[in-house]
């Protein structure tokens, strides 16, 4: 397997607020990370996917200046949450993906707990 | 018709049982399979890719039929630990991962 570090886990703040949100690949160089955000008793709903050093994909219907994706290196990937508000309580989770071939797979954070008051 | 489909389940299975899932995709491209598991409020954990010969690994079958795309699960010999949800991913040529919704699974004494 493969170790994806994910910080803070769990986070609550004041509507209005930013939260920055840091998911790292520990052992291997990820070229590819992808950002999801998964509501209580539903599937993972993919929000964008990030590529070290060019700008992140964003799924449609999320909000490319609210939720802003800086992959700056092949081990770090960061989602920042802007204005906050309480609709965007969610559990964020980011993957990375290991390897370049069709067959690589994607290894998952454990996940960062929003709540926005 | 959306890309990838599951049965919410909950399936509802005695320990010791054989249960098996299915997982159907739309994109008759897809290049890539796999089963998670994730436990509830946990992140998704990789259980197994799933290749075109068919893969095993220890009580856990996975099969790929592409000409009616679906895949499966079959875990036998079930254990209370292997209450989870199943989560079935299927990505194309460009790597954008599609999740299932997930397949509940509960073992019971």
């Amino acid at each position: 397997g493969a170790v994806v570090s994910q910080h803070p886990s769990r986070v609550i703040c004041k509507s209005g607020t930013s939260v920055k949100i840091e998911c790292r690949s520990l052992d291997f160089q990820a070229t590819t990370m992808f950002w999801y955000r998964q509501f209580p008793k539903q599937s993972l709903m993919l929000m964008a996917t990030s590529n070290e050093g060019s700008k992140a994909t964003y799924e449609q219907g999320v909000e490319k200046d609210k939720f802003l994706i800086n992959h700056a290196s092949l081990t770090l990937s960061t989602l920042t949450v802007t204005s906050a508000h309480p609709e965007d309580s969610s559990f964020y989770i980011c993957s990375a993906r290991k390897g370049t071939g069709k067959t690589d797979t994607q290894y998952f954070g454990p996940g960062t707990r929003l709540t926005v008051l | 018709r959306k890309e990838v489909e599951q049965d919410p389940g909950p399936f509802n299975v005695p320990e010791g049982a054989t249960v098996a899932f299915n997982c159907t995709y739309s994109n008759s491209a897809s290049q890539s399979f796999f089963w998670y598991r994730q436990d509830c409020r946990k992140e998704p954990k990789l259980l197994m890719s799933v290749y075109s010969s068919g893969n095993e690994d220890g009580r856990f079958t996975a099969q790929l039929n592409r000409a009616s795309q679906y895949i499966s699960l079959l875990i036998r010999d079930s254990k209370l630990s292997d209450s989870a949800t199943y989560l079935c991913v299927v990505t194309g040529g460009s790597y954008i991962p599609t999740f299932g919704r997930g397949t509940s699974l509960i073992v019971h004494p």
